[in-house]
């Protein structure tokens, strides 16, 4: 099946840095991608719709100025987190869209973030 | 809007019993559906999906569904669990063909037994 990679998987950092989180899909071309936020023990949360070479779709309540989400190519997203604070300490998932006839989201091995 | 949900948080079997997660979902007409699994600090993987056609979906590592269009259900079964499949499962659906967004359950964490 198609395989999507995540990096870092895990990524430790001051409060106030930024950190960038990368979404490769790697054989497959990925015209739309997905960025979850899952909190222990919750379900995954949809943060934003990234399509390639266009701005991001942000759902409700997600900070676009805070979590800044850029798809340069087919098969690269990268989701910034801009001045992190403890409390966006979660784990990231990424998906991408993979239209080779299976319609379904493949998902990325996930990024878990601590913000100290 | 479209939800799922997935009843039981936390199910506990015993190794080779048989296991049904439930899954019920709320939208006006029939969504595509899926179940994915998720080992402790990974990503998820998809066990199988149903779109159309055929009720009782097979999927990968022995699992399968069945899609019941009266109760808005899509349980997920295993005759025989093993060892491995102690994880967290999550039904999800989209609104169906030319919508590509997900909408989660909370999830049920399966613990097995030796």
């Amino acid at each position: 099946g198609a395989v999507v990679s995540q990096h870092p998987s895990r990524v430790i950092c001051k409060s106030g840095t930024s950190v960038k989180i990368e979404c490769r899909s790697l054989d497959f071309q990925a015209t739309t991608m997905f960025w979850y936020r899952q909190f222990p023990k919750q379900s995954l949360m949809l943060m934003a719709t990234s399509n390639e070479g266009s701005k991001a779709t942000y759902e409700q309540g997600v900070e676009k100025d805070k979590f800044l989400i850029n798809h340069a190519s087919l098969t690269l997203s990268t989701l910034t987190v801009t001045s992190a604070h403890p409390e966006d300490s979660s784990f990231y998932i990424c998906s991408a869209w993979g239209q080779g006839g299976q319609e379904t989201q493949y998902f990325g091995p996930g990024t878990r973030l601590l913000v100290l | 809007a479209q939800s799922v949900t997935q009843p039981d948080i936390h199910i506990t079997v015993s190794e080779g019993a048989s296991l049904e997660l439930r899954c019920n979902y709320s939208y006006g007409a029939t969504p595509y559906l899926f179940w994915y699994v998720q080992s402790p600090g990974q990503g998820l993987q998809l066990l199988l999906k149903y779109f159309s056609g055929d009720t009782l979906v097979q999927g990968i590592k022995g699992f399968e569904a069945e899609f019941k269009r009266s109760q808005s259900s899509f349980n997920l079964r295993k005759p025989s669990v093993h060892w491995s499949d102690a994880a967290e499962y999550f039904c999800a659906v989209r609104p169906g063909a030319g919508s590509y967004q997900l909408t989660f359950g909370k999830g049920t964490k399966l613990s097995v037994i030796p």
